[in-house]
């Protein structure tokens, strides 16, 4: 049972920054927002996650509005070998740490 | 060299006949899932364990079974009961699943194909 809403599909040019949304107008007070991609026929990877802070690591940055009811996954200058489907996750706790993927936003990145 | 290794990559079996996935980890982890990917849809949870001897059902149980003898063991059994069990099918551990802000890691997945 996702939590999340994001587009099925988006395009960006290489070298451009990808901004990737997420909508989770339910989301509560203590869970947090994490990001994965899985690229065709592999496991996902985590990308980085937040609770209400904006985030950023050697992948990409996490911006989380103030109501925390949307995020924007940002890949700062995007590759080919970017392309992929990105999940956005609330993590919904005491039930055995389950993360419920969706069937995310599938990023394509053109030359 | 750490992480989560599942094998094999590509599996056939016949219907009818149960079949083991592999799933091992070097991350010391105490938390393990198995997750099923079909194709276009998201992950569905299967199984997980929390602790050595220790799992509870996921979202989709019916016609699988597990076992966690060992900490960095978890392996899948896709019985003969599964009514659809072509499918991808992948691992992952976590620290701990007690505890608010934890991070699953997942491994290269195995697609099981049921001629």
């Amino acid at each position: 049972d996702a939590k999340t809403t994001q587009p099925p599909s988006m395009d960006c040019a290489e070298g451009r920054a990808a901004n990737l949304p997420c909508n989770h107008s339910t989301i509560s007070g203590n869970e947090y927002v994490y990001w994965y991609r899985q690229i065709h026929s592999q496991g996902p990877q985590y990308i980085i996650h937040g609770l209400k802070n904006n985030e950023t690591n050697e992948m990409a940055s996490l911006i989380i509005t103030e109501d925390r009811k949307s995020s924007t996954l940002i890949l700062p200058h995007a590759t080919l070998r970017d392309t992929a489907v990105y999940y956005c996750i609330v993590r919904v706790v005491n039930t055995g740490n389950q993360f419920y993927f969706g069937t995310g936003t599938s990023l394509t990145v053109i030359p | 060299d750490g992480g989560i290794t599942q094998s094999p990559k590509y599996l056939f079996r016949k219907e009818g006949q149960n079949v083991t996935l592999s799933c091992e980890q070097n991350l010391n982890h105490d938390a393990m899932y198995w997750y099923r990917q079909d194709p276009g849809q998201g992950l569905r949870l299967i199984y997980y364990s929390q602790i050595v001897n220790d799992f509870q059902k996921g979202d989709i149980a019916e016609g699988y079974s597990v076992s966690r003898e060992k900490k960095e063991s978890f392996p899948l059994t896709v019985t003969s009961a599964q009514k659809n069990p072509t499918a991808f099918y992948l691992c992952a551990s976590s620290t701990s699943s007690g505890i608010k802000v934890d991070t699953q890691y997942f491994g290269p997945g195995t697609r099981l194909t049921v001629l």
